[in-house]
């Protein structure tokens, strides 16, 4: 079964930095690709960053260019997420998911969240 | 940069109905569009991969179509379990994105 456990998420003031776990199981890491998704309260969904098996491969959304940095530990089955330079707006539920390829990419299997929190 | 964007942003439909929800893409994304149904409070799920093909263990009621920049999720007979909000996403080309969401209410 595959098992997707973020952590790391809290409360940190504006310009603070965080970095978030995502700990998998159940499937061979280090052939997916990998995929964090936040969702602002009450809002919808919005990608963050997609990360190559190899982890030399990366993208990432305008809103958090520059400022957060995906990477991964394939012997550790690991994913992280690290937040630099945080913003009110970037307050929200990040989803660590892992990434499914058939004919087409599509977000297959999620964690259940960590919430970030950012406030003076 | 692609725009996703998806109608209605809500309804209001009964159980047995049909409901169809659409996505409209900026440009041409092929078939790399997705559908996802969150529930309050929980992650999103994957129901339709690459505009047509139903996840696994995904109830047959639910179908999607579409290629280009128009794309449909339909929900044959809404069931009680159906109530939630669903979303569509592009993988064409990065950034991905996604649609603000449709949110199917009980009537």
């Amino acid at each position: 079964e595959v098992q997707l456990v973020e952590s790391g998420g809290g409360l940190v003031q504006p310009g603070g930095s965080l970095r978030l776990s995502c700990a998998a199981s159940g499937f061979t890491f280090s052939r997916y690709w990998m995929t964090w998704v936040r969702q602002a309260p009450g809002k919808g969904l919005e990608w963050v960053a997609n990360l190559h098996e190899d982890g030399n491969e990366k993208y990432y959304a305008d809103s958090v260019q520059g400022r957060f940095t995906i990477s991964r530990d394939n012997a550790k089955n690991s994913l992280y997420l690290q937040m630099n330079s945080l913003r009110v707006e970037d307050t929200a539920v990040y989803y660590c998911a892992q990434i499914g390829y058939s004919s087409g990419w599509y977000i297959d299997y999620w964690g259940q969240g960590t919430l970030v929190t950012v406030s003076s | 940069d692609i725009q996703m964007t998806q109608s209605p942003s809500s309804l209001s439909a009964s159980v047995g109905d049909r409901v169809t929800i659409t996505c409209r893409a900026s440009q041409s994304i092929s078939s790399n569009l997705n559908w996802y149904q969150q529930k309050p409070g929980k992650a999103p799920k994957l129901l339709i991969y690459v505009a047509s093909n139903l996840q696994s263990g995904v109830p047959s009621r639910f179908s999607g179509s579409g290629s280009g920049t128009d794309f449909s999720l339909t929900i044959s007979r809404l069931q009680p379990d159906d109530f939630a909000t669903y979303y569509c996403q592009q993988s064409k080309s990065a950034p991905w994105a996604f649609g603000q969401g449709t949110k199917v209410e009980i009537k």
